[in-house]
This record gives C-alpha cells, structure tokens and sequence, in this order.
C-alpha cells in the first residue's frame, strides 16, 4: 500500500537531548512537510523539501533540523535548542506543492519531554 | 498577512441532521482551498478541495465544501450528519504566490454528532 509511515508512534525525550523522528513516503512524491500541532493552534509548518537536496525553513524552524539525502526520507530532528518540544507532529507529502493537490499525512507522532 | 480562521471552536449537531462547519481567509490571488478531517491521534485526511470552476464542492463521505469568492469563504457541509463524523475539521488555503508549499491551516473546528 502507497502512503506515509511515521516513526515511532510516542517518543520521549529528557532534558537536553536531541531525538529525530523518521519519515519514510512510497508515494514517489517530490515534495515533504513537517508540521507540529499544539491543541487550538492547527498546524504549523518547520521544514519543507521541494527536492531531494533541498529543504527551505518554514515558520518555525528554529530548534529542528531536517535532511532530504532520498527522495522517500525526510527526518526531522528535534534539537535540545527547542524549548518546548512537546507536541504531536505530522509529515506530509504532496506530488509537487499543493497548488491544486492535496497532501497526504502520515499517522503523526508524539512527543513528550519528561 | 495571510491568514485562515474557522470561528467556531466546536460545532454540535444531532445525528440526522445538516451540519456546517465555518471557513473564511484572507490571501493574494486566487487560493487553492482544502479540508481536511483528523480523528484522535491520526494524521489528517484530505475531504476536499477548491481550485477552479463550480463554487459547490463535493468530496469524501458525503462532504461538500461551498466556495464564496465575494465573503472568502469555503463552508464545509453535509446533509445528514453521522456520529462517525465526529472529528477534528481543518480549513486550509495554499496561497499561489508560495508555491503551494507554505499551506496554511485554520486552527480547526471540532466536530460533535449526537446520537
């Protein structure tokens, strides 16, 4: 089946620690999207990628980082420079970008600092 | 700046009966207007989609959305609502001058369908 596969599913992370969550498409889509949502504030967006090799921040970047090496990955790390880490994130894919197409999401994963 | 709004935090309906679910936006040009549905601790799934042409929308699961150009709006609705509609509901809008790669989404209207 064609679709996006987040993992894990919950992850936890201490005080200082960097975390990386990974991102696997087989949807042969060229474009990603890494999105964090907080209850009543809808999604946000933290990095995107147009094309392997290439990534561009989005409105949030700072505290992640992101690699596009394959066209189906798109990891994002969680650096120990975000503050306030805990949230549930969401990757996306579309064919190109989404002027006319839709994105297709992966099951999400959460994040908590303990 | 751009921008989308679903005014309505919650929106309750009983089972049976027409459901709307709010949208209004402001952006340059001409938008690319999207819902999408999310259930608990899920991703979100794409219900439907404005780009061009007729301002009635139809999509997934007996959805249609209602473009109006002159209000900026795009309601989302149904006849005849289900208890498994119950979600969490976003608007979103792909401004054309981003590349379609910056959506913005609405903070999202939760949806309660009442037996």
């Amino acid at each position: 089946d064609g679709g996006i596969t987040q993992s894990p599913k919950y992850l936890f992370r201490k005080e200082g620690q960097n975390v990386t969550l990974s991102c696997e498409q087989n949807l042969n889509h060229d474009a990603m999207y890494w999105y964090r949502q907080d209850p009543g504030q809808g999604l946000r967006l933290i990095y995107y990628s147009q094309i392997v090799n290439d990534f561009q921040k989005g409105d949030i970047a700072e505290g992640y980082s992101v690699s596009r090496e394959k066209k189906e990955s798109f990891p994002l790390t969680v650096t120990s420079a975000q503050k306030n880490p805990t949230a549930f994130y969401l990757c996306a894919s579309s064919i190109r970008g989404t002027l006319g197409t839709e994105a297709f999401f992966g099951q999400g994963t959460r994040l908590t600092v303990v | 700046a751009q921008s989308v709004a679903q005014p309505e935090d919650q929106v309750n309906v009983a089972e049976g009966n027409p459901l709307t679910v709010k949208c209004t936006y402001s952006v340059s040009g001409n938008p690319y207007l999207f819902w999408y549905v999310q259930y608990p601790n899920r991703g979100l799934q794409f219900l439907l989609k404005y780009i061009t042409g007729d301002n009635l929308v139809k999509g997934s699961y007996g959805f249609e959305a209602e473009f109006n150009k002159s209000q900026t709006s795009f309601h989302l609705k149904k006849p005849s609502a289900l208890v498994s509609d119950s979600a969490l509901y976003f608007c979103a809008v792909s401004p054309p001058n981003t590349g379609g790669f910056k959506t913005i989404f609405g903070a999202g209207t939760r949806l309660f369908v009442k037996a």
